[in-house]
């Protein structure tokens, strides 16, 4: 157990539909990071947050957002969803000062 | 752009049979290479951090190494519990401005047959 916990397991919903993930991060871990798994594209850099501001931005969609609130929690916003979107979503975060991140167990998205 | 190749995609060992996987990479500045291993499903498992030329690590049936330009993951007597996709990711150094994104490789399937 990486101490990052991630909310729904599984998520089922269809083209167009918005869907919201949560991620909470080891306790005291100010940085998160959202990354997205899919068969063909492997694990990818989304975007990460440090205290409440974005800091970085990876091949995040334009229908994409995040959020990290001021309990450190992060929300993965996808809008306008579409059957490509369907993957593993992860969230992990990174106790400063050091390198390296600890993964959640993931959302698994289904667009149907 | 950093880029991380590994290989084999897939490796079939029966139990008790030694081998190594590969992590080739090519990144400006390495602020770190990072071993993961991945069961189905599941969030990538923490392994290892090797920040410089020379560097082993070394964790039960595994050991990973680091040079200038690739990184090897050492498994001796494998154990059918160590089936697992291993995913290996750099960290660049880009003076503060990548905070951290990792890059990841394709991974290697490792499948130990009793």
């Amino acid at each position: 157990d990486s101490g990052v916990t991630q909310t729904p397991k599984h998520l089922i919903t269809a083209t167009g539909q918005r869907v919201t993930l949560r991620c909470s991060p080891r306790s005291g871990d100010l940085s998160v990071y959202w990354y997205q798994q899919s068969l063909d594209q492997g694990l990818q850099f989304l975007i990460q947050y440090y205290n409440g501001e974005e800091r970085a931005k990876g091949n995040i969609l334009e229908r994409f957002s995040a959020q990290q609130f001021p309990d450190l929690h992060s929300e993965l916003n996808l809008s306008s969803l579409e059957l490509g979107d369907s993957a593993l979503y992860f969230c992990a975060s990174r106790p400063t000062p050091t390198d390296t991140q600890y993964f959640g167990p993931g959302t698994r998205l289904t667009v149907l | 752009e950093d880029q991380v190749t590994q290989s084999p995609e897939a490796l079939r060992l029966q139990e008790g049979e030694s081998s190594s996987l590969n992590c080739s990479y090519t990144v400006s500045g390495l602020r770190g290479l990072f071993w993961y291993r991945q069961d189905p499903g599941k969030g990538p498992e923490f392994l290892f951090t090797l920040y410089s030329a020379g560097e082993e690590k070394e964790k039960e049936r595994l050991k990973a190494t680091l040079t200038k330009k690739e990184s090897f993951l050492h498994i001796t007597a494998p154990k059918p519990e160590d089936s697992a996709t291993y995913l290996c990711a750099v960290r660049e150094d880009a003076g503060g401005t990548s905070y951290g994104k990792l890059t990841f490789g394709q991974g290697t399937i490792l499948t130990v047959h009793p």
